[in-house]
């Protein structure tokens, strides 16, 4: 069973650059997450979907973070314009149903900016 | 609000030591979700026990244990006579079924490093 699938693998840019970001989930999962992780802290969510309507996107800095999953299966998250402290490594999560089941994450888009 | 604390940011053990990473918890909800997660230097987490706090059974499985205690609020993991393979960060996390906007919670990770 192929895994979730995220793209790109590492990015570089400079601030106030564009960059996007995305995701495929495992087959047949409804959820889809984008979590943030800073070096050296845990995971932070940024944005559920189920489907593709937002569940959670309370944490989001909606000025300049955005994310869509317009046909309920791949993801994109962008950030426009980015700032230094967006620089971490951002991970794509999918679970089948949601709540409290177990997440498959990707390996993450580890973002620089500079 | 929930809140995940793991004290011990990094640990190092030689090979085949047994080792302990701790877990403690903060949430007012009475039915939660607990869980382990691991990321390798590969960086994809990944899975390892969920618990709820209804079943305080301690779990092992091959040379991984889990010890929940509600009295404390830990849910602490062990490893026992540990691998160099088992080198990475875990995560220890929560998630409450109580209130309508839950999330899972991640503590700050404790890196293990294990030597040959």
């Amino acid at each position: 069973e192929a895994g979730v699938a995220q793209s790109p693998r590492y990015k570089i840019i400079e601030k106030r650059q564009s960059v996007a970001f995305w995701c495929n989930p495992i087959s047949g999962h409804a959820t889809l997450y984008w979590y943030q992780q800073i070096l050296g802290q845990g995971p932070k969510l940024l944005i559920q979907f189920q489907n593709n309507g937002v569940v959670d996107d309370s944490q989001l800095p909606k000025d300049r973070f955005s994310a869509e999953r317009l046909k309920g299966v791949d993801s994109t998250l962008k950030i426009q314009p980015a700032k230094l402290e967006d620089s971490a490594v951002y991970l794509c999560a999918s679970s089948f149903i949601g709540g409290n089941e177990k997440l498959f994450f990707g390996s993450g888009t580890q973002l620089s900016v500079l | 609000a929930q809140k995940v604390t793991q004290a011990q940011t990094e640990i190092s053990v030689v090979e085949k030591e047994d080792v302990t990473l701790d877990c403690v918890y903060e949430t007012r909800d009475t039915t939660y979700y607990l869980f382990w997660y691991k990321q390798p230097p590969s960086g994809e987490l990944v899975f390892l026990i969920r618990r709820n706090s209804f079943d305080e059974q301690n779990e092992i499985s091959g040379r991984y244990s889990w010890n929940f205690q509600k009295s404390t609020s830990s849910f602490n993991f062990t490893i026992t006579a540990s691998q160099v393979v088992d080198s990475a960060v875990y995560f220890c996390a929560l998630i409450p079924l109580n209130n309508a906007g839950n999330m899972l919670t991640f503590g700050g990770g404790t890196r293990l490093m294990v030597k040959p």
